[in-house]
């Protein structure tokens, strides 16, 4: 069990500009979830993968955003034409399937932290 | 719709004091509620949760919470402070069915002097 992992950790950007970020869920974890953390809130749900299939999305998720998870493994989050209000750290998380004992337990990567100039 | 209220965004306590940070949810179902900590450039890292057992949780690093349904309320102490503990804390709240997404509060920073 190596953990969540995120790429890049940091990416400064252009407004303007696309960025893609991924995430490696901790192996044999089905469901995956995206959060963003702006400075000095908790994190904000943006969406919902169970498998490769995407279940849920936030209102904060627009048009820019797409997220995907092809074969139920790792995970992306594309941001198109970047804007300053999109800076913020992005957060990956994972947990099992079917685990009763689970209750819900989300394992978090370290996050991408995006700076949009 | 669920939400987490955390009272006081900063917390300081002197090293061997008691810890005492705050959080009161919304909720219309009864919830799973969580505890998280963050360290500077890290991700969050579970401290803690309720899922409708014991009503005083006891969590990693001494931590503790206890909850109060009549009170919506889901207090976290700890009994004497360490300079390690200094951090952000975030309380957050889920449905138990579902996809079930975790809706935090806006954080506590929590501030250890020697």
């Amino acid at each position: 069990d190596t953990g969540v992992s995120q790429d890049p950790r940091h990416k400064i950007t252009k407004r303007g500009q696309n960025v893609t970020f991924r995430c490696d869920p901790i192996s044999e974890h089905n469901r995956l979830y995206w959060y963003r953390q702006t400075l000095g809130q908790g994190p904000e749900f943006l969406t919902y993968f169970q498998n490769e299939a995407q279940l849920e999305k936030s209102r904060l998720l627009s048009d820019r955003f797409s997220a995907e998870r092809p074969k139920g493994s790792f995970s992306t989050l594309e941001i198109q034409r970047t804007e300053q209000g999109d800076s913020a750290m992005y957060l990956c998380a994972s947990r099992p399937l079917g685990r009763v004992e689970d209750k819900n337990i989300q394992y978090f990567g370290a996050g991408t932290r995006l700076s949009v100039l | 719709a669920q939400s987490v209220t955390q009272l006081g965004s900063h917390v300081s306590v002197s090293e061997g004091a008691l810890v005492l940070l705050r959080c009161n949810y919304s909720s219309s179902v009864p919830p799973y509620l969580f505890w998280y900590v963050q360290y500077p450039n890290q991700g969050l890292q579970l401290l803690l949760k309720y899922t409708s057992a014991a009503t005083l949780v006891k969590g990693i690093n001494g931590f503790e919470a206890e909850f109060k349904k009549s009170e919506t309320s889901f207090h976290l102490t700890k009994p004497s402070a360490h300079m390690s503990d200094a951090a952000e804390y975030f309380c957050a709240v889920s449905d138990t069915t579902g996809f079930q997404k975790l809706v935090f509060g806006t954080g506590t920073r929590l501030l250890v002097s020697p």
